[in-house]
């Protein structure tokens, strides 16, 4: 079974940062693209990052480039997400998900993280 | 960049089909992945590629595209489908995924 549990959200300060973790158990971790999604409180889902399988390859959403930087483990089963220059925009929860592979489909979610920034 | 359009709200009443669209400029070039979330849940993939379905997806959703529209069709609504529904496609021009704005179907 497909599983992927994300951690390390909490509250932050603005201009703070943040790591968030993501485990991947019951399946090649290493085969598949990863990806990160956020989801402000009340509001729709937005992509955030993407990494392909061995990490040499990455890919942000505007609004977070040059601020965050998605990495993987791929001996610890781990997708990251290192988050600096928090804003008050960012509050939101943080979903890992695995690419479905061929047509960029995400097709397992994890439960989220939430961040919360504010002073 | 690429922008998604769907429709705030769409209401159907139990064993009716219920119809979500999602406009983007050219959107039948691309593949189309709809998305199923329940309030406090992740969201859930319930058709991919445009019309195909994952295991264990009921055959009651199916999806189409073609030009500037893709749609989510769920038939025989049951009280369970009452969710939040998004599109989601990835933009080859820019290297991006981008997500629909999100249609909160009510089962009346």
């Amino acid at each position: 079974e497909v599983q992927l549990v994300e951690s390390g959200g909490g509250l932050v300060q603005p201009g703070g940062s943040l790591r968030l973790s993501c485990a991947a158990s019951g399946f090649t971790f290493s085969s598949y693209w990863m990806h990160w999604v956020r989801q402000a409180p009340g509001k729709g889902l937005v992509w955030v990052s993407r990494i392909n399988s061995d990490g040499s390859s990455t890919s942000y959403a505007d609004s977070v480039k040059g601020r965050f930087t998605i990495s993987r483990d791929n001996a610890k089963n781990t997708l990251y997400l290192q988050m600096n220059s928090l804003r008050a925009e960012d509050t939101a929860v943080y979903y890992c998900a695995r690419d479905g592979g061929g047509v960029y489909d995400l097709d397992y979610w994890g439960q989220g993280t939430l961040v919360t920034v504010s002073s | 960049s690429y922008v998604l359009t769907q429709p705030p709200s769409v209401s159907v009443a139990p064993g009716q089909t219920a119809r979500i669209t999602c406009g983007g400029n050219n959107i039948g070039s691309k593949s189309v992945h709809w998305y199923q979330q329940k309030p406090g849940q992740a969201p859930v993939l319930v058709v991919y590629d445009d019309s195909d379905r994952p295991s264990g997806i009921p055959e009651r959703f199916s999806g189409s595209n073609s030009g500037n529209t893709a749609t989510l069709t769920i038939s025989r609504v049951e009280a369970g489908d009452e969710a939040d529904y998004y599109c989601q496609v990835w933009d080859s021009s820019s290297d991006l995924y981008v997500f629909g704005t999100g249609t909160k179907v009510t089962v009346l």
